[in-house]
């Protein structure tokens, strides 16, 4: 069975701190990982990884996959009170699984001023 | 954000009726899932369609039947509610397997009584 495991599962910082979120994973055929922000509503897009693309960045936001140790980092540097949210991690099987994903159970992080 | 609608976005109902919870998109995607997020537990794959008629279970589908019988359209029907099935819904789509983000909609929250 796939499991993803998110760690830790609550953070509590304050504006300007750096964060940074670990995801492992146990997935049968994997394919690609990926991170989503979940505030008051649907999660929506961050990053997606891949064997062929192991590294993201977006502004303040960055993100690693290790293959070897089956796992990734998602880094918020300069945080702010607007990252405050649910990020999620899941990772995408291949071969017949049509994409399915595995979610963890997300890490809740709060951003103090 | 995707074109993708749900109805209806919150639904009250007693245990031991159906509910029929729609997904409408309008990407043309092929790819369309049901997910639902209950706290600690992240989001958990209901089932899944990767065509017209096409559809497979997810890893928590017991109690839930779905259908889609046109592109645009994914229905997840509760056979008969009962209050564990007290959730938060949610659609995604993907235009590709694997590799491919997934979008999500905007959910439905069930209440079951």
């Amino acid at each position: 069975e796939d499991k993803v495991v998110q760690s830790p599962l609550s953070l509590v910082v304050h504006e300007g701190d750096t964060v940074t979120l670990n995801c492992s994973y146990e997935v049968t055929n994997f394919r690609s990982l990926l991170w989503y922000k979940q505030e008051k509503k649907a999660p929506t897009f961050l990053f997606m990884l891949t064997s062929s693309g192991i590294e993201k960045k977006s502004g303040r936001l960055s993100s690693i996959l290790d293959k070897k140790e089956l796992s990734s980092i998602l880094n918020i540097t300069a945080t702010q009170t607007g990252d405050s949210a649910i990020y999620l991690c899941a990772v995408a099987a291949g071969g017949t699984s049509y994409g399915k994903l595995t979610f963890g159970q997300g890490t809740i992080l709060t951003v103090h001023p | 954000d995707a074109g993708i609608t749900q109805s209806p976005r919150h639904k009250v109902t007693e245990t031991g009726t159906p509910v029929t919870l729609r997904c409408h998109q309008t990407e043309n995607h092929r790819y369309m899932y049901w997910y639902r997020q209950d706290p600690g537990h992240g989001l958990r794959l209901i089932h899944y369609s990767y065509g017209v008629k096409d559809t497979d279970k997810g890893e928590v589908s017991d109690g839930y039947s779905v259908s889609r019988s046109k592109t645009e359209d994914f229905l997840l029907t509760l056979e008969s509610a009962t209050s564990s099935q007290t959730s938060v819904y949610f659609c995604a789509i993907s235009e590709s397997q694997g590799k491919g983000e997934q979008y999500f909609g905007p959910g439905t929250r069930l209440t079951v009584t």
